[in-house]
């Protein structure tokens, strides 16, 4: 059963801050692996999404890398902004489409 | 192209009661996934929808159901509410069957009292 773990919990810097956010998985047989970003009460938002034949994805000042031998991917944000606060969610298909979510990141940026 | 729409955004409801809530998926995805989110923590798979055939379902009790319409809509119905019930209800759509990227709705935030 594939369960995702995501490290830190919460996560609290100053403007303008280089920052990683962590996600680990126990199955390293996926076929991709995605990253959302939720704002308070809303629905998720894709951020990017990793091919298993990929190492990394970039999207702005977003970039997520993948390691599938060790179960790991991370989130790399770049000079953060107040407008960055929200949870960041990872996610890994278990079987077709069904997603296995991790708990998420708090990320707040204090102007 | 119009995303993924939910509705209602919210609603109350009574313990005991019955609840419908609707999706609209992606224009041009077949594949409809609902998803509860307890506060806290990150969405838990229910069940998933292709063709307007149920395919896969994950650790939820049979009160919670669902349909998928001809135009790929969904529904996820909840029987007898439950106290716990109380969740962010997302749904997800995807182009294909096959592990493609999910675009998620909006949510349906439910309270049940």
């Amino acid at each position: 059963k594939q369960e995702v773990t995501q490290i830190p919990a919460a996560l609290s810097v100053p403007e303008g801050e280089n920052l990683v956010l962590n996600c680990s998985f126990t199955d390293s047989a996926i076929y991709n692996l995605q990253w959302f970003r939720q704002d308070p009460g809303k629905g998720l938002t894709s951020l990017l999404l990793i091919q298993s034949s990929q190492r990394e994805q970039t999207s702005g000042r977003l970039n997520a890398s993948l390691d599938k031998s060790s179960g790991r991917s991370t989130l790399y944000i770049a000079a953060s902004q107040p407008g960055d606060s929200a949870t960041y969610l990872c996610a890994v298909p278990e079987y077709g489409n069904k997603l296995v979510f991790g708990a998420g990141t708090i990320l707040r940026v204090k102007s | 192209e119009t995303g993924v729409t939910q509705s209602p955004t919210h609603l109350i409801k009574t313990r005991g009661q019955q609840v419908t809530l609707r999706c609209s998926s992606q224009s041009g995805h077949n594949t409809v996934s609902w998803y509860q989110q307890a506060l806290g923590q990150g969405p838990q798979f229910i069940f998933q929808y292709y063709r307007e055939e149920e395919n896969g379902r994950g650790n939820f009790p049979p009160r919670f159901s669902g349909l998928q319409f001809p135009n790929y809509s969904s529904e996820l119905n909840v029987n007898a509410l439950e106290l716990d019930d109380s969740a962010l209800y997302l749904c997800a759509s995807n182009s294909d069957i096959r592990t493609t990227e999910a675009f998620f709705g909006q949510g349906t935030r439910l309270t049940v009292v």
